[in-house]
């Protein structure tokens, strides 16, 4: 139990579907982190939140659509997926800025199957 | 943030110290060394980070070079459970970008 909590922890949905996945974290951190890591490959970072603000979108393309109505909460909407969009995407949280420490904790991921 | 190299992959024998290298020779003064590991399919976990000086947790040592271009993760009693994808990397304390490299695949072998 890392403290940061990913649900569904399973989902499969076709192209045409509309879904969402949810992040949650009781850390008290103020940043939140999208990552996506299909098979056999390492680790994208997609989104960043800091303080709820947006500070980092790494030309996801907009079919991926973030939401973070708190620092403790980040939702990744989901419409019109491809096959290729098929991966574990993982949330994590961190303490960032002068203060903070980096070390990042990690849910469990949600892993999405498109069909 | 600096470039890290890490062997793509390695082996290592239950009970025996597993001691996984990373370089970091372009690494700037106010720059930290991390490392990760991510079990089959989990999320990454975090195992421990320095600066400059050796440090010790219940998980891992770092040890880090005197001149920072280079440090070792060690694990000292290698158990089956240690068989993971373990990354370095190096970063600004506090910083908000966290990205990760290949990593290394270390299979730990009954």
């Amino acid at each position: 139990e890392t403290g940061v909590t990913q649900t569904p922890r399973h989902l499969v949905m076709g192209m045409t579907n509309k879904k969402s996945l949810k992040c949650e974290q009781h850390l008290g951190h103020n940043a939140m982190y999208w990552y996506k890591q299909s098979a056999k490959k390492p680790l994208e970072l997609m989104f960043v939140y800091n303080f709820k603000e947006q500070t980092e979108n790494n030309s996801v393309p907009s079919r991926f659509s973030p939401e973070c109505p708190n620092s403790s909460h980040l939702f990744l909407h989901l419409h019109t997926l491809q096959p290729e969009d098929s991966a574990l995407y993982l949330c994590a949280s961190s303490q960032t800025g002068k203060l903070g420490n980096t070390e990042a904790f990690f849910g469990q991921g949600t892993r999405l199957t498109v069909v | 943030d600096a470039k890290t190299t890490q062997p793509p992959s390695m082996d290592c024998a239950e009970g025996r110290a597993a001691n996984l290298p990373c370089n970091h020779s372009t690494i700037s003064g106010n720059e930290y060394v991390y490392w990760y590991r991510q079990i089959h399919s989990q999320g990454p976990q975090y195992i421990i980070h320095g600066l400059k000086n050796n440090e010790t947790n219940e998980m891992a040592s770092l040890i880090i070079t005197e001149d920072r271009k280079s440090s070792t993760l060690i694990l000292p009693h290698a158990t089956l459970r240690d068989t993971a994808v373990y990354y370095c990397i190096v970063i600004i304390q506090g910083a908000q970008k966290l990205v990760f490299g290949q990593g290394t695949r270390l299979t730990i072998n009954p």
